[in-house]
């Protein structure tokens, strides 16, 4: 079974500057999705960037980008130039490429909530 | 269109209330899943549809029954529910888990904020 591990509970950055959100995953699939999810307080969970375990580039949109190590079955998250509407919950998730039903099921980490100082 | 609508947006029940919990997208995804989501928690898996079938149940206990009516909408009944059921109950979808399919996101919709007293 796939798990995917967010140790920090929380984190603080200064509006303006650089964070970095941590997440590993352990799975012996070799082809998967791998997700940014954000959850601000008014509740919807908003897609922030995705990467395919087949592309070895870096995901990137616009202040977001992802260090993606495969080998390491890592994938943590950059948020550039912070603002305060960053303030949320951030989720790191998982979902296999391959097959239906059982298989296509989001795996989440138990997240981390990011506050932004202004 | 790239919404997933959930409604009520809160609901308040009694323990032997009916109730259901509605879900509806139009973007032609033949997947679709319930979450249940406590305070500072991540989502957990109740139900997954692939092709309007029941693929997943993580065993829910009976009082939740899902139900997928045709392929933009998906139900939750409710029923003799308990406190503990209290929850935001969070309805997603995806183009169906085929390999190199689509985005591979899943698309939540706002939730239903659900309290049982």
């Amino acid at each position: 079974a796939q798990t995917v591990t967010q140790s920090q509970p929380e984190m603080s950055v200064q509006e303006a500057e650089t964070v970095t959100l941590s997440c590993t995953y352990d799975t012996s699939e070799s082809d998967y999705y791998l997700f940014w999810y954000k959850q601000p307080p008014s509740r919807q969970m908003i897609l922030v960037i995705r990467q395919e375990a087949y592309k070895q580039q870096n995901a990137t949109e616009n202040r977001f980008s992802v260090n993606f190590q495969k080998a390491a079955k890592s994938f943590s998250l950059k948020i550039s130039d912070s603002q305060l509407g960053d303030a949320a919950m951030y989720f790191c998730a998982y979902r296999s490429a391959f097959g239906t039903g059982a298989n296509s099921k989001l795996t989440f980490g138990k997240g981390i909530t990011l506050s932004v100082r202004p | 269109d790239t919404e997933v609508t959930q409604t009520p947006k809160h609901l308040v029940m009694g323990m032997t209330n009916k109730k259901s919990l509605k879900c509806e997208q139009h973007m032609g995804h033949r997947a679709m899943y319930w979450y249940k989501q406590k305070a500072k928690k991540p989502p957990e898996l109740m139900f997954v549809y692939s092709y309007e079938k029941l693929s997943i149940n993580e065993s829910v206990p009976s009082r939740f029954s899902p139900e997928c009516p045709n392929s933009s909408l998906l139900n939750l009944h409710l029923h003799a529910l308990q406190p503990e059921d209290s929850a935001l109950y969070l309805c997603a979808s995806s183009q169906a888990g085929l390999a190199g399919a689509g985005t591979g996101e899943l698309f939540f919709g706002e939730g239903s904020r659900l309290t049982v007293l």
